[in-house]
Order: structure tokens, then C-alpha cells, then sequence
């Protein structure tokens, strides 16, 4: 069974550029999150979506936003990168809403903002 | 009181020797304490977790120890292996009601198992 699949693994932008990434659960999953890991740290939690609605956020700027598709795949964009949004992306998906069933993480998407 | 304090930040020991990892947190809404392993290039995968309700827990050769009273749960490795290397994030959540989660993370601990 194919888990948690992002995409892209890895992307380079600049200052100001936009950036889309993508997520793709588990079959079956109805609940995405959103994690970001900067260097040396633990995932931040960014937004938890369930069922197509936005159902967590974290403490995160505007320029941040998601949306969950009918088919439960899910996108993260920033706006008007900054250098410290270099980071690892997480997503993660899970079979119930919240956190005390299992959150399963896919590997990321390395982004890093020159 | 959002914060999960974890040490220590990295952890050199002998292969079968038993790896400590403490955590502690603030905020007494907290009902769900998992650990996660993460291995380099690849996303944290779930070891073990437990609820406030036990003392401690067991999986294989992983079992976390939790002190209630004291606000603090650690992560014990028995006869820990060269494949345990890796990083060791403890988390904690809440229950928000209705369908939310979200995972507080702590900062990790880079564990390294000698041969």
C-alpha cells in the first residue's frame, strides 16, 4: 500500500516567489496535516484539515494557507517567500480527526529559499 | 505551557546498552503523549505512545515511563541496536474537541548506537 506521498521532494526558490506543495494521503485517510521542521528542530504544526475543512491552525503568518481536495489530496502554499521559510514541509495523514490516532508522515519537501 | 522541553539533544551509547530520553511539558490538557523515530531523508514514523491514564508502557524493546505528578514521560531503548540511530522526537496534543489534532513536538534527540 503506498503511504503518505509529497511532491516535490526538493525545490529551490527565491525571496518573494510563491511555492505549491503537494500532498497525497493514505487511501482512506480523511484528515491531512501540515508540519513545518526547520533545521535541528521538532515539525511545527502548520494546519490540520478534515473532511475538506480547515480544522486546526498553527501559529503561522497569512502568507501560509491549504486547502484539502474531495479526494482528500491536499496543497500548501506560501506567499512572498522569506529566506526563513527554508525548512522541511511534512504532511501527514491520518484515519481519525485527531491526534491520538495515528499521524503518518511522508518525507517531505526539502525547501530552501536563496 | 504549550512547550514540550525534551533532553538531552544527542546520545552516544554501546550497542545493548539502554538509551535514555526525557521529556516534560506544562500544560496539564495534554492527553496523548507519542514518540516518533526519524531516520535521516524520511519523515517521523510512530514508535510507541501512551495516555496519562498508565504508568508505563511497552512495546518490543521500546517502553516509555510516565510520572503524571511530575509532568515529565521518558523513552527507554532496551539492548539498543546500531539501527536505532537516529532522531527521537517526543509530542504531546490535546483534546481540542470535535476533529482537531495537532502534534507539539519537542526538539529532538540525536540518538547515535555504537557498535
Amino acid at each position: 500500500d503506498a503511504g503518505v506521498t509529497q511532491s516535490p521532494t526538493h525545490l529551490i526558490k527565491t525571496r518573494g516567489q510563491h511555492v505549491t506543495l503537494r500532498c497525497s494521503p493514505i487511501s482512506g485517510h480523511k484528515s491531512v496535516s501540515w508540519y513545518q521542521q526547520v533545521l535541528g528542530q521538532g515539525p511545527q504544526f502548520i494546519f490540520q484539515y478534515y473532511e475538506k475543512e480547515e480544522r486546526g491552525r498553527g501559529n503561522f503568518p497569512d502568507r501560509f494557507s491549504a486547502r484539502q481536495f474531495p479526494n482528500y489530496s491536499s496543497e500548501l502554499n506560501v506567499n512572498a517567500l522569506l529566506l526563513g521559510d527554508s525548512a522541511l514541509y511534512l504532511c501527514a495523514s491520518s484515519l481519525v480527526s485527531r491526534a491520538t490516532g495515528e499521524l503518518f508522515f511522508g518525507e517531505g519537501s526539502r525547501l530552501t529559499v536563496l | 505551557q504549550q512547550q514540550v522541553k525534551q533532553s538531552p539533544q544527542s546520545l552516544i551509547v554501546q550497542k545493548g546498552g539502554i538509551p535514555i530520553i526525557n521529556c516534560a511539558y506544562e500544560n496539564t490538557a495534554f492527553d496523548y503523549f507519542p514518540w516518533y523515530q526519524q531516520f535521516p531523508g524520511k519523515g517521523p514514523a510512530l514508535l510507541i505512545a501512551i495516555r496519562p491514564d498508565v504508568s508505563e508502557k511497552k512495546e518490543g524493546r521500546f517502553t516509555i515511563s510516565f510520572n503524571k505528578s511530575a509532568k515529565q514521560f521518558s523513552l527507554h531503548i532496551m539492548d539498543s541496536q546500531p539501527g536505532d540511530s537516529a532522531t527521537y522526537f517526543c509530542a504531546a496534543s490535546r483534546n481540542y474537541g470535535g476533529a482537531t489534532n495537532k502534534l507539539i513536538f519537542g526538539t529532538g534527540t540525536l540518538l547515535a548506537v555504537q557498535p
